[in-house]
């Protein structure tokens, strides 16, 4: 079964902190991606990488970086955290072409 | 930009099939249809996909127009734990992968 790990199931922290979110994935595939999910705004695509050190800004970029150094790892990067930044974020990889795998999210609250 | 259009909301009877509709009118060549569910709480779950032709698995069928310009997903025989938010994607090989705000499918028992 495809496994996509995500390193914490909730985190807290305060504003300012430079958070990281890691994600890792164990069939090497090409693709990974970043969501985070509100209430009423649905997922929304922060970035994604289809290649080691390659990456695209998604809808929401803003406040976020990654870093892509090995093809099973992708990190999302929180320069420095603010409130509204409190979210669920998710984690997800691909092959071209075929479907995505979720990981089961990490809940972030920044205070 | 969406790229795909679809109701916000539908209910269905348990044990009847469920029909959920998806508009995608600027599908390229190039690009796929997926259909994804999320369960309260749970990452996306991957349900089918398909290019031009129909295609079924045990979960659903997946029926694409001719035109490519819309498509439905068919859940057989609905259960109550099929109740979730459906999403239809578009999405080429190396694309992102964008979900709009999806179908909230609710089974009726």
């Amino acid at each position: 079964d495809v496994k996509v790990t995500q390193s914490s199931r909730y985190l807290v922290k305060r504003t300012g902190e430079k958070v990281f979110l890691e994600c890792v994935q164990d069939m090497d595939h090409e693709n990974m991606f970043w969501y985070r999910q509100d209430p009423g705004l649905g997922l929304r695509l922060i970035y994604f990488s289809y290649d080691v050190k390659m990456k695209e800004k998604g809808d929401i970029p803003e406040g976020y970086s990654v870093s892509r150094e090995k093809k099973e790892r992708f990190s999302l990067i929180l320069e420095s955290a603010s409130t509204n930044q409190t979210s669920m974020y998710l984690c997800a990889s691909s092959p071209y072409y075929t479907e995505a795998f979720f990981g089961q999210g990490t809940r972030l609250t920044v205070v | 930009d969406a790229k795909t259009t679809q109701p916000p909301s539908m209910d269905c009877a348990e044990g009847r099939a469920a029909n959920l509709p998806c508009n995608h009118s600027t599908i390229s060549g190039n690009e796929y249809v997926y259909w994804y569910r999320q369960i309260h709480s749970q990452g996306p779950q991957y349900i089918i996909h398909g290019l031009k032709n129909n295609e079924t698995n045990e979960m659903a069928s997946l029926i694409i127009t001719e035109d490519r310009k819309s498509s439905t997903l068919i859940l057989p025989h609905a259960t109550l734990r099929d109740t979730a938010v459906y999403y239809c994607i578009v999405r080429g090989g190396a694309d992102g992968l964008t979900f709009g705000k999806g179908t909230h499918l609710i089974i009726q028992p």
